[in-house]
């Protein structure tokens, strides 16, 4: 668990209310992702950095999300306005590239939009 | 780029029989093939993986098989029990091209173990 931090666990929201998600991965990997998890969807990958570099973020929906990454330690994602249909889990998770190694996950944040 | 496609998407077996997913996959070029079980309100995590210079890799009652010719690979639990009920994921890993080190996950199979 101690591998990737995702803050807050369980986050409800009003509509139109902006919301911004957190991640600490430990140090040792170069790349992180973000997913997004629904019933409907599956796990959808919204964006994901190479050395804090964003290398594709062809699966945000749409401009109303964001995501940085200012340094190794520390990434956020932000819905700003969030709607209903944005409610779901979202997935933090990390790797090591140029190695054909596992991702870790964090325990994830659920984000209720009403 | 790469896509994944998994069956079946929900699976009911009795305990002690043997489940079977299967996925398949579009870049050939992809090496790396992970399967992740997800229990209900957690993460996924890592179950077993394979490379895409074997064939086959076991793990106690799970095993993953690999046919690179054919573009797919396939989860085997025998002796299935009640605390296999999860979905589970696989997922491939493109070595080129701007998804270059990302993994691609299918949609998920719901695996439900009856006592």
């Amino acid at each position: 668990d101690a591998g990737v931090i995702q803050s807050p666990r369980h986050e409800v929201t009003e509509m139109g209310q902006e919301v911004t998600l957190r991640c600490k991965p430990i140090s040792g990997h170069n790349s992180l992702f973000w997913y997004r998890q629904t019933m409907m969807r599956g796990l959808e990958l919204l964006i994901y950095f190479n050395n804090n570099v964003p290398i594709d973020d062809s699966g945000m929906p749409e401009d109303r999300f964001s995501a940085k990454m200012p340094n190794a330690s520390f990434s956020t994602l932000k819905i700003q306005p969030s709607e209903p249909r944005d409610s779901a889990v979202y997935f933090c998770a990390i790797r090591r590239v140029g190695m054909n190694t596992e991702a870790f996950f964090g325990q994830g944040t659920r984000l209720t939009v009403v | 780029g790469e896509n994944v496609e998994q069956h079946p998407s929900t699976l009911s077996v009795q305990e002690g029989d043997s489940a079977v997913i299967k996925c398949t996959y579009s870049d050939s070029a992809s090496n790396y093939f992970p399967w992740y079980k997800q229990e209900l309100g957690k993460r996924p995590q890592l179950i077993i993986d394979i490379r895409s210079n074997v064939g086959e890799k076991k793990d106690q009652r799970i095993a993953v098989t690999l046919n690179k010719t054919a573009k797919h690979f396939s989860l085997h639990i025998t002796e299935t029990q009640p605390e296999d009920s999860a979905v589970y994921f696989c997922a491939a890993t493109p070595t080129h091209g701007g998804s270059q080190g990302n993994l691609i996950f299918g949609k998920g199979t719901k695996l439900s173990v009856k006592p």
